[in-house]
């Protein structure tokens, strides 16, 4: 079955970076494109962009543009989320997700379990 | 401010339809298919409706999604106490370029 396994929780200070990983299994790795979702505690959701596993191309949200860089390494069927810059605002809980053959190419279907990042001084 | 505009909370009794909205403009909901989620504490989010109304495998037929114009709306029917849940629209906006998702409506079975 599909499976998306993400990296455990983090803390960063103010101005560092964060890397998370998603690892898939149970499917073709460059057949989907991984998305990222978060959520900050007791909010809603927010996609942060997407990145084609088949090609790398990338789609970030422009609000993340220059912050965010989106990777794949297919040798390990793994996805990556960088964000630099942390901010306070940016704890929260981070997902990888993948689409499904029947949605649209940004909608997602299969989750990972969610990765919290805390931004703490 | 989300783009998509739900409220904020909903109830109802077991055994009751509830109705949750979801409404947007011309550049997202309007041009786009409506995906609806189902998120229970501490969970990842579910699908529960795409492309309008369609409905996954194995999610029950008491969930049904429609649009008209701007606008989607979610319904659940024979409320169960399982239901109890954050549900959340989500669409393309041409405008923006991305995903955008409503603000997510609480759903308490009372």
């Amino acid at each position: 079955q599909v499976r998306l396994v993400q990296s455990g929780a983090d803390v960063r200070k103010p101005g560092a970076s964060v890397r998370i990983s998603c690892k898939a299994s149970g499917y073709t790795f460059v057949s989907y494109s991984i998305t990222w979702v978060r959520q900050a505690p007791g909010q809603g959701l927010e996609w942060m962009g997407w990145v084609s596993v088949n090609t790398g191309e990338t789609k970030y949200a422009q609000k993340l543009q220059g912050r965010v860089t989106m990777s794949t390494d297919r040798s390990t069927n793994t996805a990556y989320l960088e964000l630099r810059r942390l901010r306070s605002d940016d704890t929260a809980l981070y997902f990888c997700a993948r689409g499904h053959a029947s949605y649209d190419i940004w909608a997602v279907h299969y989750w990972g379990q969610g990765t919290l990042v805390t931004v703490s001084s | 401010q989300s783009v998509l505009t739900q409220p904020p909370s909903a109830s109802g009794t077991p055994g009751q339809r509830v109705t949750i909205s979801c409404s947007g403009s011309t550049s997202n909901i309007g041009k786009n298919y409506v995906y609806w989620y189902q998120q229970l504490p501490a969970t990842a989010p579910k699908v529960l409706i795409y492309r309008n109304n369609e409905r996954p495998s194995g999610v029950p037929d008491r969930f049904s999604g429609s649009k008209s114009g701007s606008s989607a709306s979610l319904a659940i029917s024979g409320l169960r106490s399982e239901d109890e849940a954050d549900y959340y629209c989500a669409t393309w906006d041409d405008s923006l370029s991305g995903v955008i998702f409503g603000g997510g409506t609480k759903l308490t079975v009372l």
